[in-house]
């Protein structure tokens, strides 16, 4: 069953200018990831944050995590026309099998 | 080197037609995984193996078959295939929970 929920499911902001996405999820984790999905690409992997971990960064990316919410956020910031793509948290859920539960995905546009 | 690599790219075929997939990682993996991406982007697992185990089914119809000769390749077969199963199907390895690492996809069209 899906996990995570993304919001906003689309976004449009103009080049400079942070973008936010969100993640709600319903079980326990054991981490969080987020991907990019280019327009008829693969999935590429993001950041990583482990359930014990409240706050990642890694280069324009700032990732938090929220366990007693169960959400979590991704900040991309001075955003670049490049950045256009569909982002998607995805969940390792706690106890279960090795696997992730992906949300519906954020469609992030960035204008020149 | 390509981490994960399927083939085909792109696959357009007609309805009740049986093909394959086809996957191998590089990376020395445990785990493989075969995911559907349907048209409004959700992506759903399918399928896992650990060292040529299978650990996951997600119920899944049985037309469509996983088979692991060996812990880097994944293949996948699908039979009397259907307009339904017209999607992107993504292989995917990890280790250990993390490092998850996705191939670029095989766009399956059924026609």
């Amino acid at each position: 069953s899906q996990q995570g929920e993304e919001d906003p499911q689309a976004l449009s902001i103009q080049e400079g200018e942070n973008a936010t996405m969100n993640c709600s999820y319903k079980t326990s984790i054991n981490n969080l990831q987020w991907y990019r999905q280019n327009s008829g690409r693969g999935l590429v992997h993001l950041i990583l944050i482990r359930s014990n971990e409240r706050e990642k960064h890694s280069g324009r990316l700032r990732v938090t995590l929220d366990t007693s919410k169960k959400s979590s956020s991704l900040l991309i910031t001075a955003s670049r026309a490049a950045d256009t793509a569909s982002y998607f948290c995805a969940t390792d859920t706690q106890g279960g099998s090795e696997k992730l539960v992906f949300g519906k995905g954020t469609k992030l546009t960035v204008n020149p | 080197d390509t981490a994960v690599s399927q083939t085909p790219k792109y696959l357009v075929t007609q309805m009740g037609n049986d093909k394959s997939i086809k996957c191998e990682q590089n990376l020395g993996h445990d785990t493989m995984y075969w995911y559907k991406q349907d048209s409004k982007k959700f992506l759903k697992i399918m399928f896992s193996y650990n060292n040529k185990e299978l650990i996951i089914n997600e119920t899944v119809p049985n037309r469509f078959s996983p088979k692991s000769p060996d812990k880097a390749h994944l293949n996948l077969h699908i039979n009397s295939l259907e307009l339904g199963d017209s999607a992107v199907y993504f292989c995917a390895s990890s280790q250990g929970r993390v490092g998850y690492t996705f191939g670029s996809g095989t766009r399956l069209t059924v026609v």
